[in-house]
C-alpha cells in the first residue's frame, strides 16, 4: 500500500515550457486535490476532483489544467510555465466516508526559470 | 472569507519542554478544525481534528481544544521530543464545501537534545 505517490519529485522548467505532474493513489479514494505550497502562504488549493471524470477549480486555478480519467490518477498540467509557478506541489486524496482526512503525497518541487 | 492565523516560527525548544502553538481562525458557521504535521521531505499528515465546539482532538501526545468563544485551536504537548521537529499547520474546513480546506502558514518546530 503506497498511499499517494507523485511523479516527478523535482523538475526545472524554462518559461513557456509545458509539463504534467502525475498523482496516483491506491486507496480507492473518491476525492483528489492539487495544492501548491509557497513560503509564508500555507497551502492553496489549485483544483480538485470529486470522482472519476470530474474536476473543479479551487482557490488559484489560473495557469493550470487537470484531468481525472481514472479514479486512481489525478494529473496537473502547466501549458506555459511562468516563474510565478515556482512552488512545491502537493497532491492529496480523501474518501467519501471520511473526507475530512486528507492523505498527502510527498510533493513535487518545481522551479521555473 | 475563511482564514487561519498561526503564530510565526520557528519555535526552538529543548527536549521535554512544553509546547504551545497558537492558532486562531475566522469562519462563518461552525467549521471543523485540524492540525497537520509535515516532517522534513514529506507530505502533510493529519495529526488531530475537532468537529464541534469544546471537542478535544488528541494524537501522539498532542492535544488541541476547539474554543468557539475565542475562535482558537491551540496545539499543545506536555513534553516534546527531537522526533517532533517538523512544520505544523492549523487548518479549517467550513461547514459546507468538503473540498475547501483553508490552511495556516505553518509553524516550524525545532526540538534540540
Amino acid at each position: 500500500n503506497a498511499g499517494v505517490t507523485q511523479t516527478p519529485k523535482f523538475r526545472v522548467l524554462k518559461t513557456g515550457q509545458s509539463m504534467t505532474l502525475l498523482c496516483a493513489q491506491d486507496m480507492n479514494h473518491e476525492y483528489m486535490y492539487w495544492y501548491r505550497q509557497d513560503p509564508g502562504m500555507g497551502l492553496r488549493l489549485i483544483h480538485y476532483s470529486v470522482g472519476e471524470g470530474t474536476t473543479a477549480k479551487g482557490e488559484v486555478p489560473d495557469g493550470y489544467n487537470v484531468s481525472r480519467l481514472k479514479k486512481q490518477n489525478f494529473l496537473l498540467g502547466l501549458e506555459s510555465a511562468a516563474p510565478s509557478q515556482t512552488s512545491v506541489y502537493f497532491c492529496a486524496s480523501s474518501s467519501g466516508d471520511d473526507w475530512d482526512t486528507q492523505y498527502f503525497g510527498p510533493g513535487t518541487r518545481l522551479t521555473v526559470l | 472569507g475563511d482564514s487561519v492565523t498561526q503564530m510565526e516560527g520557528p519555535v526552538t525548544l529543548s527536549e521535554e519542554a512544553f509546547l504551545t502553538i497558537n492558532c486562531t481562525y475566522t469562519a462563518t458557521g461552525y467549521p471543523s478544525l485540524f492540525w497537520y504535521v509535515q516532517y522534513p521531505g514529506e507530505g502533510l499528515q493529519l495529526l488531530l481534528k475537532a468537529t464541534k465546539a469544546d471537542d478535544k482532538g488528541s494524537n501522539k501526545g498532542f492535544e488541541a481544544t476547539y474554543r468557539k468563544e475565542t475562535t482558537s485551536f491551540h496545539l499543545e504537548k506536555g513534553s516534546v521530543q527531537v522526533s517532533d521537529s517538523a512544520v505544523y499547520f492549523c487548518a479549517l474546513r467550513g461547514p459546507r464545501g468538503y473540498q475547501k480546506v483553508t490552511f495556516g502558514t505553518g509553524t516550524k518546530l525545532q526540538v534540540i537534545p
